[in-house]
């Protein structure tokens, strides 16, 4: 069963500073690792996908690195903006049978112009 | 349009009715998941399904019943509806073998008085 944690729930910072959202996973036979966003009372978007295979994927100002032998991925957001405010999500989905995909908590992002 | 819709996307009902949320996919993706959402629980998965003709119990199944006759669709049947079932559903779907992004709806917003 694959287990994800994200660390912190909640984040506030002041508008320039980068975001480093952490996302942990106990199982690392993973097909890959997917960031998301979700704005209140929205669905979930897809930010970044990350293959088994690959260390990192970047999009814009989002980075987000993958650490299988740790159980760790981290998403980083240069130069944050208020339009960042969100929550973020990462799931791991595992190379196994009857997969029940497992979301993190989230960490709410509060950009503060 | 290719993509996953959900219907209703808002719906009140009272208690002890029975209630049928939609969701439909275009990709022929063979995974597809029903979560709920609720403040201080994050993403709580219901059901979940494999294939066609393939479902099994998330977390909280109690209350709910699936099917999923066609690879396409995946209801989530709530058969007496309870003011703890007040929630948002979103649905989602993924084929894993070919590492592809997981997809959600736009969220099914049910309140049950």
């Amino acid at each position: 069963k694959q287990e994800v944690t994200q660390i912190p729930a909640a984040l506030s910072v002041p508008e320039g500073e980068n975001l480093v959202l952490n996302c942990s996973f106990t199982d690392s036979a993973i097909y890959n690792l997917q960031w998301f966003r979700q704005d209140p009372g929205k669905g979930l978007t897809s930010l970044l996908l990350i293959q088994s295979s690959q260390r990192e994927q970047t999009s814009g100002r989002l980075n987000a690195s993958l650490d299988k032998s740790s159980g760790r991925s981290t998403l980083y957001i240069a130069a944050s903006q208020p339009g960042d405010s969100a929550t973020y999500l990462c799931a791991a989905p595992i190379k196994a049978a009857g997969n029940k995909l497992t979301f993190g908590g989230g960490t709410r992002v509060l950009v503060k112009p | 349009d290719a993509g996953i819709t959900q219907s209703p996307r808002y719906k009140i009902t009272e208690t002890g009715r029975q209630v049928t949320l939609m969701c439909h996919q275009t990709w022929s993706h063979s995974y597809m998941f029903w979560y709920r959402q609720d403040l201080g629980h994050g993403l709580r998965l219901i059901y979940y399904s494999a294939a066609a003709d393939i479902t099994d119990k998330g977390e909280v199944p109690d209350g709910y019943v699936v099917s999923r006759s066609k690879t396409e669709n995946f209801p989530l049947t709530l058969e007496s509806a309870t003011r703890s079932q007040t929630s948002v559903y979103f649905c989602a779907s993924v084929d894993f073998g070919s590492g592809n992004t997981i997809y959600f709806g736009e969220g099914s917003w049910l309140t049950v008085v």
